[in-house]
């Protein structure tokens, strides 16, 4: 059964720092992807990454997959308050009868403090 | 708007009860999903649609819950004889062909 990992599950970070969430999984997998939920709103989509080394920017994030170490990682740079909310990765697994049904991690709540 | 929508966005309903709910894709997304997603956690699967087709369906998908998509375009969710323990979101993605799965804002369920 795929399992998907993230740490840290919470981080409190303060404006202007950086780090990183990881996002760890236990089988093969074709697609990586990130997404973003705020406080009692749905999911909204950030990065797929399909292939190892894939890296994806959009502003302060940054995705990248290493396909070898099943571990993908979003890089915040200069954090700022609108960042504040709970990120996911999600892997679709790579076995016979998949539908492309994504399966979660726990999600990692980021608060950005001033 | 040309997004995923869902109906109602919140229920709440006494245990024993039965509830529908209702999504709506994105016109030409031939696949369709059900997840569940209770506090703090993230999205369980539930269910696949491929056109009218349903495809596969999780072991969390109890005989209290069924899914139809007559038509290959909405789709409906029933939980019959709800429980406490169904109280969630529950949310509806669908997608073209091996692309993102875009979500739907949801259906809060409360069941008192």
């Amino acid at each position: 059964e795929l399992k998907v990992e993230q740490n840290p599950l919470f981080l409190s970070m303060q404006e202007g720092k950086n780090y990183t969430i990881y996002c760890n999984y236990s089988t093969t997998s074709d697609r990586l992807y990130w997404y973003r939920q705020d406080p009692g709103k749905s999911l909204e989509s950030l990065f797929v990454l399909l292939s190892n080394g894939a890296v994806k920017q959009e502003g302060r994030l940054m995705a990248s997959l290493d396909t070898k170490a099943r571990l993908s990682t979003l890089h915040i740079t200069a954090a700022v308050h609108d960042l504040s909310a709970t990120y996911f990765c999600a892997v679709v697994p790579n076995y016979g009868g998949s539908q492309g049904n994504l399966i979660f991690g726990k999600g990692t709540k980021l608060s950005v403090k001033p | 708007d040309t997004g995923v929508s869902q109906n109602p966005r919140h229920k709440i309903t006494k245990r024993g009860q039965n509830v529908t709910f209702r999504c709506d894709p994105i016109s030409e997304h031939n696949r369709l999903y059900w997840y569940r997603q209770t506090l703090g956690q993230g999205p369980e699967f539930l269910t696949y649609f491929q056109n009218e087709a349903q495809l596969e369906k999780s072991r969390l998908l109890s005989d209290r819950f069924s899914a139809e998509r007559p038509k290959g375009s909405f789709s409906t969710l029933e939980i019959q004889r709800t429980e406490q323990g169904d109280s969630a979101m529950y949310l509806c993605a669908s997608s073209p062909m091996d692309n993102w799965q875009y979500f739907g804002p949801g259906t809060r369920l409360t069941v008192t």
